[in-house]
């Protein structure tokens, strides 16, 4: 069974910081990758995903993710924050399954603070 | 755009209580899904179904059933509440395989 693991449970930055998030998955064969967020009260949404391709994937609202298949690792990084990024971020991974296609495994979430 | 409803956005039950979580989408999808969000642990999937009547049992079964007697609703039971499932529950579907998820709003259930 895969899993994710993301370093960072908390992190504070302030406004025009860089942001980098880390997440490493342990899996054996083909996966999907996936970030998402959830807004304070909101449900989570889709930021970003990498199937296949170019490595470096590019999300909603500057994000930016880069897949190194050597390091089992899909960081996310943003150049510059704003305050309204404060949310918290959920790596997962996704693995075939036989019968539900995708079933999506999450790392524990980072919160983030941007401060104004 | 997919909608994924839940009945409820708050609930407080007793221990012991059996507690009907309902969650409804608006497309055809075939795969839906319920998860528990607790701080510190990310999401942890509790079932799954792939069709109608069809349910597979995810990372942290225990204490929860599910049915899926239409496509478009797919209900979370707790048999019997206990105070150890206070948690956030998500309810999500999904179209394909190159999608992401679709994600209800959520359901905080308290058990006192």
């Amino acid at each position: 069974a895969q899993s994710v693991s993301q370093h960072n449970h908390h992190v504070i930055l302030s406004e025009a910081a860089s942001l980098e998030l880390g997440c490493n998955y342990s899996y054996g064969g083909t996966v999907n990758l996936f970030w998402y967020v959830q807004y304070p009260g909101q449900h989570l949404q889709l930021l970003l995903k990498y199937f296949s391709g170019d490595p470096l994937v590019k999300g909603i609202k500057g994000f930016e993710a880069e897949f190194i298949k050597s390091k089992f690792s899909f960081n996310l990084r943003k150049p510059s924050v704003q305050w309204s990024d404060t949310a918290e971020y959920f790596c997962a991974v996704s693995a075939m399954n036989n019968n539900a296609g995708n079933m999506l495994t999450f790392g524990g979430g980072t919160r983030l603070m941007v401060k104004p | 755009d997919v909608k994924v409803t839940q009945s409820s956005r708050y609930l407080v039950k007793r221990t012991g209580e059996k507690v009907f979580l309902e969650c409804v989408q608006d497309m055809d999808h075939e795969n839906m899904f319920w998860y528990r969000q607790d701080p510190g642990l990310g999401l942890r999937l509790i079932y799954f179904s792939y069709d109608v009547k069809m349910k597979e049992k995810g990372d942290i079964p225990e204490g929860y059933s599910v049915s899926r007697e239409k496509k478009e609703r797919f209900s979370l039971i707790l048999e019997s509440a206990s105070t150890n499932q206070t948690s956030m529950y998500l309810c999500a579907t999904i179209e394909g395989g190159i999608y992401g998820y679709t994600f209800g709003s959520g359901t905080r259930l308290t058990v006192v």
